[in-house]
């Protein structure tokens, strides 16, 4: 089993470009999630799926959008890349939505200029 | 607002001394509280404690819950050089759906 799996590793763009975070999990887990995690201050929640065909705003969901492709798979989308928005972007899956711990991707790093 | 905080946000230490890293929390209707270790990568689980299961042990890191208290402690014993890494706590509330709310992390470097 791989796990959680996110494409790219690493990514640079330019204000206002646009770009979509592969995520995809192995697991037959039901609930997925972004977050975001900047220095000094832990991990946020950008949008979560609990379960396929259902998505919900997170913590700090301005500037993104997701789609729960299948059970599988999540994506996170930024439609107009902003600097604020460089972070390193995690996708992770449980496998209910409560009471299960999560399971993590190695992350994507992203650096807008 | 659910509010997770740790302490100390960075903490140095010797091979072989113990540590002990805090959390404490604001959080609505209680569910569970999970401690990830962070290498270079991706979080890994280490614990969930939940009110039928304040006290987990796995070799040299314990981890106990104050529900009084609304804290936990992660203890490490006999700390080695492969435990250093970024410490991270975080807490489920009831809120209709499964979300974790993470404290900042404690950094932890252990030196030979």
């Amino acid at each position: 089993n791989a796990g959680v799996t996110q494409t790219p590793k690493f990514q640079v763009l330019k204000t206002g470009q646009s770009m979509t975070l592969q995520c995809a999990q192995d697991m037959n887990h039901n609930s997925m999630y972004w977050y975001r995690q900047d220095p000094g201050m832990g991990l946020r929640l950008i949008y979560y799926s609990a379960s396929e065909g259902t998505t919900d705003k997170g913590e700090v969901p301005n500037g993104y959008n997701v789609s729960r492709l299948n059970k599988r798979e999540f994506s996170l989308r930024l439609e107009s890349a902003a600097p604020s928005q460089t972070s390193v972007y995690f996708c992770a899956s449980s496998e209910a939505w409560q009471g299960n711990e999560q399971y993590f991707g190695p992350g994507t790093r992203l650096t807008v200029t | 607002e659910d509010k997770v905080v740790q302490s100390p946000l960075s903490l140095v230490v010797h091979e072989g001394d113990t540590v002990t890293l805090n959390c404490s929390y604001e959080v609505t209707n209680f569910r569970s509280l999970l401690w990830y270790k962070q290498e270079k990568k991706a979080p890994t689980f280490l614990f969930m404690l939940t009110s039928s299961g304040i006290e987990k042990k796995s070799g040299r890191l314990s981890s106990i819950l104050d529900k009084k208290e609304l804290s936990s402690i992660l203890n490490i014993t006999a700390t080695q050089t492969g435990d250093s890494a970024i410490y991270l706590c975080a807490v489920e509330g009831i809120q209709g759906a499964q979300k974790l709310v993470f404290g900042q992390g404690t950094r932890l470097t252990i030196n030979p």
